[in-house]
Order: structure tokens, then C-alpha cells, then sequence
């Protein structure tokens, strides 16, 4: 059973570009949450999905938006980046609201 | 709000015992552990909700104090393989995002 995967591993962008960070749940999870995890920190709550519509959302701007798709595979665009955007991406799968399976994470370098 | 978790690092020889604790100021619904080891994903490991109900790994325990909104991590004989940063989620209600802590760096040295 495969379990949360994230693509890309890395990447690299520069200041202002846009970027899309992909998540396939694990199989038979139908909510998606994505966090930002800044070096040293705690993971970050950005938003979560279910039934393909946002259902919660934490303290990040607009430039950050997401889509969930029929198969509850998600993505995560954020854009005009920023420097300080610059942080590992995990998105967290479930079934129930409770215990939440991370993927490996996207390191997202803006320069 | 973001919960405290203390202490923000500790270091342990093989066998020694370790707690993390985790508080919050606000009335919580669960409060869940993960660990996360460099360069990896944060991995699940125990889950508290309120009322008692308890799940989580087999050789590391947790209580959670409704009345202090506190939860600590005790981790007994610790192994090697216990190093990693560990972080707790804190639930405020059933299917809320889970808010997590600046994490505690365990070092466990042979």
C-alpha cells in the first residue's frame, strides 16, 4: 500500500514565479491538508480539502491556493512567490479527522 | 494559537528516560504526537482525545490533562532509533486543523 506521495521531491524558482506541488493521498483517505515547514519549526497549517471543496484555511494569504481532484489527489499553487516562501511543503492525508499520514514534502527553493 | 512544547531540546544515553510536554491555552479536543527525523516526514505516534480514549505506539505512552489543556510524551529505555525532533498537534474540536508545536530535538547518544 502506497502511502503518501508528494512531487516534487525539490525545486527550485525564482522570486515572482508561480509553483504547483502535487499530493496523492493514501489509498482509501479522502481529506487532504497541506503545512508549511519552515527550517527549525513546526509544520504550518495552510488548508485542507474534502469532497474536492477547501474546508479550512490558516493565516496564509491568497497567493497560496489549492484544488482537490475526483480521486482526492490534491495540488498546491502558490504564487508571486517570495523569498520567504521558501520552506519544505507536506501535505497529510486521512479518513477521519484524526491521525494524519505525511508525505516526504517538496523543498521549495525561491532565489 | 500555537501550543508549547518543552523542553526544546534534551540529550539521553541508551536506556534513559525522557518526557516532552505539550501545553495549550486554549480547551483542546485531541492532542497528537508525531516524530520527524531530518530530512524526512513527520511520522505518527500517538494520539490523545479528550474523554481518555487513547491509541499510539506500542513502546512510548502519553496522558493528556483536560483541566491544564497539557499532554506530555514519556519515552522509557530510550533506543537510538528515538532521535528525531517531536512535535505535538493540538485538535481544538472534532475534524479543527491540527495546530502544531515548535517541536522538542531528542538526541539519544550511545
Amino acid at each position: 500500500d502506497a502511502g503518501v506521495t508528494q512531487s516534487p521531491t525539490h525545486l527550485i524558482k525564482t522570486r515572482g514565479q508561480q509553483v504547483t506541488l502535487r499530493c496523492s493521498p493514501k489509498s482509501g483517505h479522502d481529506t487532504v491538508s497541506w503545512y508549511q515547514q519552515a527550517l527549525g519549526q513546526g509544520p504550518q497549517f495552510i488548508f485542507q480539502y474534502y469532497e474536492e471543496e477547501e474546508r479550512q484555511r490558516g493565516n496564509f494569504p491568497d497567493r497560496f491556493s489549492g484544488h482537490q481532484f475526483p480521486n482526492y489527489s490534491s495540488e498546491l499553487n502558490v504564487n508571486a512567490l517570495l523569498l520567504g516562501d521558501s520552506a519544505l511543503y507536506l501535505c497529510a492525508s486521512m479518513n477521519n479527522p484524526t491521525e494524519a499520514f505525511f508525505g516526504q514534502g517538496t523543498r521549495l527553493t525561491v532565489v | 494559537q500555537q501550543p508549547v512544547q518543552s523542553p526544546q531540546a534534551v540529550i539521553l544515553r541508551e536506556g534513559e528516560d525522557a518526557v516532552i510536554n505539550c501545553s495549550s491555552s486554549k480547551a483542546l479536543y485531541s492532542v497528537h504526537w508525531y516524530r520527524q527525523k531530518h530530512g524526512e516526514a513527520p511520522v505518527f505516534l500517538m494520539i490523545l482525545l479528550k474523554g481518555g480514549e487513547q491509541k499510539g505506539h506500542d513502546k512510548i505512552s502519553a496522558s493528556f490533562n483536560e483541566k491544564k489543556q497539557q499532554s506530555s510524551l514519556y519515552l522509557t529505555a530510550s533506543q537510538l532509533s528515538y532521535s528525531g525532533t517531536y512535535f505535538c498537534g493540538t485538535e481544538k474540536e472534532y475534524g479543527n486543523k491540527l495546530v502544531f508545536g515548535a517541536g522538542t530535538i531528542l538526541r539519544v547518544k550511545s
